[in-house]
């Protein structure tokens, strides 16, 4: 079975700052994985998604992840926070064959103060 | 081109009652997904469609959870005799055959009193 996690609900920066945002992921057979961004009331917009070619997967608005096998990890940076960066940001993982449902984490808030 | 849209945005309905929640998916696009996002579960998957092959309703948490697709297109989620714990953001996301990349819908917002 697949799983994610995301270490942290709430991770408050200032605006300029480093955004570290974490995930851990625990799959079977070798993922895919996502991050997803949700902004209030709106639905899930995809960010930047690991499809077993590059370890560094580069998104939209400057961020990027790194896929550490060793680590099972996923994590989202961006070098520097903008006040519109501010939503919620979810890591998923689905499957590379076959029935692709996603299985997300529980989200991280990101807070942006200036 | 056109995103994933869904109908309504907003339901409020009484407990007890049936409601229908429409998707439509990108055109083009072969799979259709319909996810929950509530406060106490996250977000979970409800059903798969792909194609004209029968759906995986793995997710479904009960029998009164129900979805079609017709023409491999609209799909409609029905939930009958709502209950106050289905209140919750129901997500729709479409996907060409084959491709990880799910586009999703802005969602419903169901509100059960």
């Amino acid at each position: 079975a697949q799983s994610v996690t995301q270490l942290g609900s709430h991770v408050s920066v200032s605006e300029g700052a480093l955004v570290l945002l974490r995930c851990n992921y625990s799959s079977s057979v070798p993922p895919y994985l996502f991050w997803y961004v949700q902004y209030p009331n709106q639905g899930l917009q995809l960010l930047l998604k690991y499809t077993s070619a590059a370890t560094l997967v580069k998104g939209i608005n400057g961020f990027e992840a790194e896929f550490k096998k060793s680590e099972t990890s996923f994590h989202l940076t961006k070098p520097s926070a903008h006040m519109s960066d501010a939503a919620e940001y979810f890591c998923a993982v689905s499957a590379l064959a076959g029935f692709q449902k996603l299985v997300f984490g529980t989200g991280t808030r990101l807070l942006v103060s200036p | 081109g056109a995103g994933v849209s869904q109908s309504p945005s907003n339901k409020v309905t009484e407990k007890g009652k049936d409601v229908e929640l429409r998707c439509d998916p990108i055109s083009g696009h072969t799979a259709l997904y319909w996810y929950r996002q509530s406060l106490g579960q996250g977000l979970e998957f409800l059903i798969y469609f792909q194609g004209n092959s029968a759906p995986d309703k793995s997710g479904l948490p009960s029998d009164r959870f129900s979805a079609e697709r017709t023409g491999g297109s609209v799909s409609t989620l029905t939930i009958q005799r709502t209950q106050q714990e289905d209140s919750a953001v129901y997500l729709c996301a479409s996907s060409l055959a084959g491709s990880p990349e799910q586009y999703f819908g802005p969602g419903t917002r169901l509100t059960v009193t």
